[in-house]
């Protein structure tokens, strides 16, 4: 079992819509998780960071934990075509990474 | 303005040779790390120092070699000995010591051994 486990997708969702991307670890002493956006070819860029259980919303992005479950997701409301990337769950006690989900957003 | 800087952004090598990646940061962090990326495998550790003149081991060390002399700039050598180079090579620091905390990432340097 991956340490840090996501679809890889790619996910496609209307604009407007709202795009789940979800993240499970297994380490049950992870304590932050983190979310990025990586555009093609670029570095990633940090979007949400979440270290307590229930949710945490910023802006169009809301990160929701479930330390019991031991999954992460990561809400997009009124998705752009602009939010089309690469999104990587990062659980950060051993820094370790997921593949990432690829989300495309059409027009 | 503060950040990290990678360099070369691109680099093409020959089989057998010795490469150096540069990374620099003007942030004041304790830690920095390396990353690489191959297509669909996320990122994985390669090295990371949490201290001038101490590094350790990440997942993938094999074939690469670090340094640390100075808290800004942190290195990453790709020797002959790694058999699968060509990657996206990523750079990231933070300010802890510990490794919690958000991570800044340079731009990238885009390895191709030809």
């Amino acid at each position: 079992q991956k340490e840090v486990e996501q679809n890889s997708g790619p996910l496609s969702v209307p604009e407007g819509a709202i795009a789940s991307l979800n993240c499970t670890y297994s380490d049950r002493g992870s304590q932050s998780f983190f979310w990025y956006r990586q555009y093609s070819g670029k570095s990633p860029e940090l979007i949400m960071f979440i270290y307590s259980n229930g949710d945490k919303e910023d802006g169009r992005f809301t990160a929701q934990l479930n330390k019991a479950s031991q999954y992460v997701s990561l809400l997009i409301r009124d998705s752009q075509p602009s939010d089309s990337a690469t999104y990587l769950c990062a659980v950060n006690q051993k820094l370790v990474f997921g593949t990432g989900t690829r989300l495309l957003v059409s027009p | 303005d503060g950040g990290i800087t990678q360099s070369p952004k691109y680099l093409f090598r020959k089989e057998g040779q010795n490469v150096t990646l540069s990374c620099e940061q003007n942030l004041n962090h304790d830690a920095m790390y390396w990353y690489r990326q191959d297509p669909g495998q996320g990122l994985r550790l390669i090295y990371y120092s949490q201290i001038v003149n101490d590094f350790q081991k990440g997942d993938i060390a094999e074939g690469y070699s670090v340094s640390r002399e100075k808290k800004e700039s942190f290195p990453l050598t790709v020797t002959s000995a790694q058999k699968n180079p060509t990657a996206f090579y990523l750079c990231a620091s933070n300010g802890l010591a510990g490794v919690d905390g958000e991570l800044f990432f340079g731009e990238g340097s885009r390895l191709t051994v030809l």
